[in-house]
């Protein structure tokens, strides 16, 4: 069966400080991959999105990069966090478009 | 193009009643149309989904009602359960599996 590993699932973090989330999937190959971010009673915000290794589509210019260095490996980055990037910041897969997207746990970000 | 209107924003239903909740659109692009549950501290989980080529689809105590002229849709639970208390997000798929989500409505069932 299909799992998907998201980690840590809490963080704080001081403004100005880097950031590395790191989220896998097992039992499937060349998934679709995203990072979404949901702010406090807000919805979620597409932020990137990945069809394959190396092949990243960002949806919102911000202070946040994503990278795919393996095929079921997705990585959410940042080199000096904002007050602003506080959230809940959840990972997901699908096996293709139009069928289920399968969410992490997310990771809650608190910066300080 | 790219948003999805949900209202409302939170829905308070007794033990038994029947909640709705609506979504709008206004990409045609728009293809695949699914609903999430998702309680808190958790990531959301698919409730249910529909293509725009059906005007319904039932599972349970979820139903969902779709609109394709006037770019709307809903989801309709029956017999609404204090268990059912979540946030329910819509969502749409845009241009090649990337799911563009609602607001959110908070529901609460009273026992």
């Amino acid at each position: 069966s299909q799992t998907i590993h998201q980690w840590p699932a809490t963080l704080v973090q001081p403004v100005g400080s880097p950031l590395s989330l790191e989220c896998t999937v097992e039992g499937t190959s060349n998934p679709n991959l995203y990072w979404y971010r949901q702010a406090a009673g807000r919805g979620l915000q597409l932020l990137f999105y990945s069809v394959g290794i190396g092949q990243i589509s960002s949806e919102v210019p911000q202070n946040l990069s994503a990278s795919r260095p393996q095929d079921r490996q997705f990585i959410l980055s940042s080199k000096k966090l904002l007050l602003s990037d506080s959230g809940f910041y959840l990972c997901a897969w699908s096996v293709r478009r139009n069928t289920e997207a399968f969410f992490g746990q997310g990771t809650r970000l608190t910066v300080v | 193009q790219q948003q999805v209107k949900q209202s409302p924003q939170s829905l308070i239903v007794q033990k038994g009643g029947i909640s709705i909740i609506n979504c709008a659109y206004e990409n045609t692009a728009f293809d695949y149309f699914p609903w999430y549950q998702q309680f808190p501290g958790k990531g959301p989980a698919l409730l249910i989904a529909i293509r725009p080529d059906v005007s319904e689809k039932k599972e349970g105590r979820f139903t969902i009602s779709f609109n394709k002229s006037a770019k709307q849709f809903s989801l309709h639970i029956m017999d609404s359960q204090p268990g059912d208390s979540a946030t329910y997000f819509c969502a749409a798929d845009y241009q090649g599996g990337k799911l563009i989500f609602g607001q959110g409505t908070e529901l609460s069932v009273k026992p």
